[in-house]
């Protein structure tokens, strides 16, 4: 399967503790977008990378969030001082080129629970 | 602050039922509307995106159109199936990435 994939799928943590999500895209696409979705609400837009240069952060992401994309393959995204309203799916999209049309192709997802 | 709005939030219908759906949408700075159709336990799966007023889609039962104008599209499932229970989301494509609606819970009984 050569979609996009996401790891951990499931992560459960102590308030106050660093957690590392990994997200591999689908491997000709350049762009890669960063989503957090929580219960009841849809996906909301967090960040997302032109090859390795990050276009764009939403005010969602403090400065407790870090993405990177180094180079320009895999992205990770950390939390530090994990908060209990983190406690969200963290999801990973992929797309080719940069035409507003474009399909995003979506992984599985990470579910963080912070208790 | 964009707004995309999902009605309705849940829909419980029978197999055999045919439904719909509906995404509105700022009518400016308008690039494409996307649907996605996400099952639990698994990825969102793109269903359409559509860019033109007036444009209509369709893949198998379910079809979807779309008015740029007025800020709306509808999805239409004809008769439904038990697998077709999902959550199905629209997003606007606008200056950003992707702006979500709340979703449509989709339970289709056998």
């Amino acid at each position: 399967d050569t979609g996009v994939s996401q790891d951990p799928r499931h992560k459960i943590t102590k308030r106050g503790q660093n957690v590392t999500f990994r997200c591999d895209p689908i491997s000709e696409h350049n762009r890669l977008y960063w989503y957090r979705q929580t219960l009841g609400q849809g996906p909301e837009f967090l960040t997302y990378f032109q090859n390795e240069a990050q276009l764009e952060k939403s005010r969602l992401l403090s400065d407790r969030f870090s993405a990177e994309r180094p180079k320009g393959s895999f992205s990770t995204l950390e939390i530090q001082r994990t908060e209990q309203g983190d406690s969200a799916m963290y999801l990973c999209a992929s797309s080719l080129g940069d035409r507003r049309s474009y399909e995003q192709y979506f992984g599985p997802g990470t579910r963080l629970t912070v208790t | 602050i964009l707004n995309v709005e999902q009605s309705p939030q849940s829909l419980h219908v029978q197999e055999g039922d045919s439904t719909n759906f509906t995404c509105s949408f700022p009518s400016s700075n308008f690039y494409a509307l996307h649907w996605y159709r996400w099952e639990t336990a698994k990825s969102p799966e793109a269903l359409f995106v559509m860019t033109l007023n007036g444009d209509e889609k369709k893949k198998g039962r379910i079809s979807a159109t779309l008015n740029t104008k007025e800020g709306y599209s509808y999805l239409y499932i004809k008769g439904s199936q038990p697998e077709d229970s999902a959550t199905y989301l629209c997003a606007f494509s606008g200056r950003r990435a992707l702006t979500f609606g709340s979703g449509t819970r989709l339970q289709v009984q056998p």
